[in-house]
């Protein structure tokens, strides 16, 4: 089993800030990762998948990079709305499709 | 517009069967392009992916919970389901459905695109006597 460790736990910025979080996979999961975004209360959000693409109707201010096992999630300008949890997941070898544990971005 | 829509008891008893099922609308779950997955997720903590199925009948289990999970689909009512047997407390979670990306097999080399999108909104399933 993939295991992903994401980094830091949690996240304290301002608004208008930019927020940098990781993600790192036990093995090489080549480009085959996704992030997705979760408000409280609400189920969670596909933002990028392949490492790097944006989803459908995701903002420019959001990018990601990386390959193998280290990945980057960017959120330049950070907006009261990007506030959340923050999951990465590997597709590349599974079962089982597996998360990381999450990194809580939260308003400083 | 695609929507997913969980259903099921709230409540389940301790080694009895948790059984949910997944409406679907917007889109056919008979689509070769997609899975249709199970994720769920304890008060408070993070995400698992709890189980797969493809339209043609293919399943995909997460190895942890294999033992004790079925899921199945309804083609005529554009639906799936989990169940769960002999729960127990760590059982209880917010589960989720969602569409899933397939793998695409060309020349012997695989590319996978099994990302989850979009999600149901979710249903809090309790494990209590």
């Amino acid at each position: 089993e993939i295991v992903m460790t994401q980094s830091p736990a949690t996240l304290s910025l301002s608004p208008g800030e930019t927020a940098t979080l990781s993600c790192r996979a036990s093995q090489s999961v080549a480009g085959y990762l996704a992030w997705y975004q979760q408000k409280p209360g609400q189920s969670p959000r596909l933002l990028i998948y392949g490492a790097s693409f944006r989803a459908t109707g995701i903002p420019a201010r959001f990018s990601g990079s990386g390959s193998g096992t280290e990945f980057t999630l960017t959120i330049s300008s950070l907006q009261s709305e990007d506030f959340g949890i923050y999951y990465c997941q590997q597709y590349s070898n599974w079962p089982p499709l597996t998360f990381g544990g999450g990194t809580k971005v939260e308003i400083k | 517009q695609l929507q997913l829509q969980e259903s099921g008891p709230g409540l389940v008893k301790p080694s009895e069967t948790l059984s949910l099922t997944c409406v679907v609308s917007g889109d056919s779950i008979s689509s070769p392009n997609y899975n249709w997955g199970w994720i769920r997720q304890p008060p408070g903590k993070g995400l698992e992916w709890i189980a797969s199925i493809h339209y043609t009948g293919s399943t995909y289990y997460n190895p942890s919970l294999k033992s004790r999970v079925d899921i199945s689909l309804d083609t005529s009512k554009n639906q799936f389901s989990l169940r769960l047997t002999s729960v127990t407390a760590a059982d209880t979670a917010i589960y989720y459905c969602a569409r899933e990306g397939v793998t695409y097999y060309f020349d012997n080399n695989a590319y996978p695109n099994n990302w989850f999108d979009p999600w149901g909104q979710g249903t809090l399933v309790t494990v209590s006597s």
